[in-house]
């Protein structure tokens, strides 16, 4: 079985320049999250999707911060603009469904730096 | 709102050492608890779970048991090697709720 897939594995910008991500889940799996890991902490949620519908985004900087999954399947986050602080490991994960019991599958992560 | 603690790292042990990790949880429901691993350069994989009061959840040799009374899932494992060397992250999910991280705890294992 495939499992989630994101690109690209590392990415340095400049502050105010603008960085896409990319995720492909498990076939199947109608949920969808990104996850902030910032060095020395553990991931933070910044969305879930559930099939191409947000469940929950409150802690997603919307000022500068924007995701999207397209048919309910692959999904992109898109930073614009980027600060300092973004600098951080991108995490996408996806589950069969959402709520208690359900295993999350991570891909391998985007590395950000922002200088 | 539901948090998970976890002792602070780094944690260094010879090969074939003990390990306890310590895990509490906060949470105002049932929650189902778990324990990633996080291997150098690679994303989080599931190490083992339990889903209700004193499940034990096991895999590689590593057990946790969910403790309502002390709201704690410490992790053990009985003899560690050096390619038990990682990140290890304690989280909780409860119904329509995301999955809540614990800070994480680095193990190095020493030959």
């Amino acid at each position: 079985e495939a499992g989630v897939a994101q690109s690209p594995r590392y990415k340095i910008i400049e502050k105010r320049q603008s960085v896409a991500f990319w995720c492909n889940p498990i076939s199947g799996h109608a949920t969808l999250y990104w996850y902030q890991q910032i060095l020395g902490q553990g991931p933070k949620l910044l969305i879930q999707f559930q099939n191409n519908g947000v469940v929950d985004d409150s802690q997603l900087p919307k000022d500068r911060f924007s995701a999207e999954r397209l048919k309910g399947v692959d999904s992109t986050l898109k930073i614009q603009p980027a600060k300092l602080e973004d600098s951080a490991v991108y995490l996408c994960a996806s589950s069969l469904f959402q709520g208690l019991n359900t295993e999350a599958f991570f891909g391998q992560g985007t590395r950000l730096t922002v200088v | 709102g539901d948090s998970v603690t976890q002792m602070e790292g780094p944690v260094t042990l010879s090969e074939e050492a003990f390990l306890t990790i310590n895990c509490t949880y906060t949470a105002t429901g049932y929650p189902s608890l778990f324990w990633y691993v996080q291997y150098p350069g690679e994303g989080l994989q599931l190490l083992l779970k339990a889903t209700k009061a004193d499940d034990k959840g096991s895999n590689k040799g590593f057990e946790a048991t969910y403790r309502k009374e002390t709201t704690s899932f410490h992790l053990e494992k009985g003899s560690v090697q050096v390619s038990d060397s990682a990140v290890y992250f304690c989280a909780l999910s409860d119904l329509d709720r995301d999955m809540r991280f614990g800070a994480g705890t680095r193990l190095t294992v020493k030959p």
